[in-house]
């Protein structure tokens, strides 16, 4: 069946580091990827997403780009702020168009920055 | 435009009482989703509903839980019997006919049962 794996946590990075979480996929056919984030006490907030093969999903700095080669979607930021402290989410859903498949959800990776 | 509402955010009960966990949608958005996140753990899927149907409830346990999304009114989450394994945050999530894999998540009830 479906899954995602994510970088274990926690991750801890000093203010305007270069961040990556990697995730790796397994899914049929052709998923839409995404990564959503959770701050501490909040659900979850979709923050970018990439529905085809090379699509590069992009949003408030962080960027990631849908390898199929690779069954991957990491995820990067040039330089994290104290105020992209949380929990990482990356997750996948069905064959794409408008076809129903519930989205699975990776662990979680834990990012906390400090000052 | 108000995103998704989840009431109550907070909910403590008692071993054999039974919880009401309430999931109004975005306005326009005719697909319900909630996910279970048990601590230190990511979401995982319990069922899916549309309007007055339950399509996916293949990530519902088979006792004491029940879902229902009707005509009218918000998404029902409904606990009977709590026990404390039940203890977790509840998400729910929507999405427009549109685009139905993109799902917008709502801040979530916790649940304790003492």
């Amino acid at each position: 069946g479906n899954s995602v794996t994510q970088m274990e946590g926690p991750v801890t990075l000093s203010e305007e580091a270069f961040l990556t979480i990697n995730c790796t996929y397994t899914a049929t056919g052709y998923p839409s990827l995404f990564w959503y984030v959770q701050y501490p006490g909040e659900g979850l907030q979709l923050l970018l997403k990439a529905t085809k093969a090379d699509d590069k999903g992009s949003n408030k700095g962080f960027e990631a780009t849908y390898r199929k080669e690779t069954t991957s979607f990491h995820l990067e930021k040039g330089s994290v702020q104290v105020s992209d402290s949380a929990v990482y989410f990356c997750a996948l859903s069905g064959q794409g168009g408008t076809s129903y498949d519930k989205v699975i959800f990776g662990p979680g990776t834990s990012l906390s920055v400090i000052p | 435009n108000a995103g998704v509402m989840q009431n109550p955010r907070h909910l403590v009960r008692r071993r054999g009482q039974e919880a009401r966990l309430r999931c109004s949608p975005v306005k326009g958005h005719s697909h319900v989703y909630w996910y279970r996140q048990l601590p230190e753990e990511g979401l995982k899927f319990m069922v899916y509903l549309q309007k007055e149907n339950i399509i996916d409830e293949s990530g519902m346990p088979k006792e004491r839980f029940s879902a229902e999304f009707p005509k009218e009114g918000p998404s029902i989450l409904r606990i009977q019997q709590v026990v404390r394994g039940d203890s977790a945050a509840y998400f729910c999530a929507s999405s427009p006919p549109s685009s139905p894999q993109t799902q917008y998540f709502g801040p979530g009830t916790r649940l304790l049962v003492l």
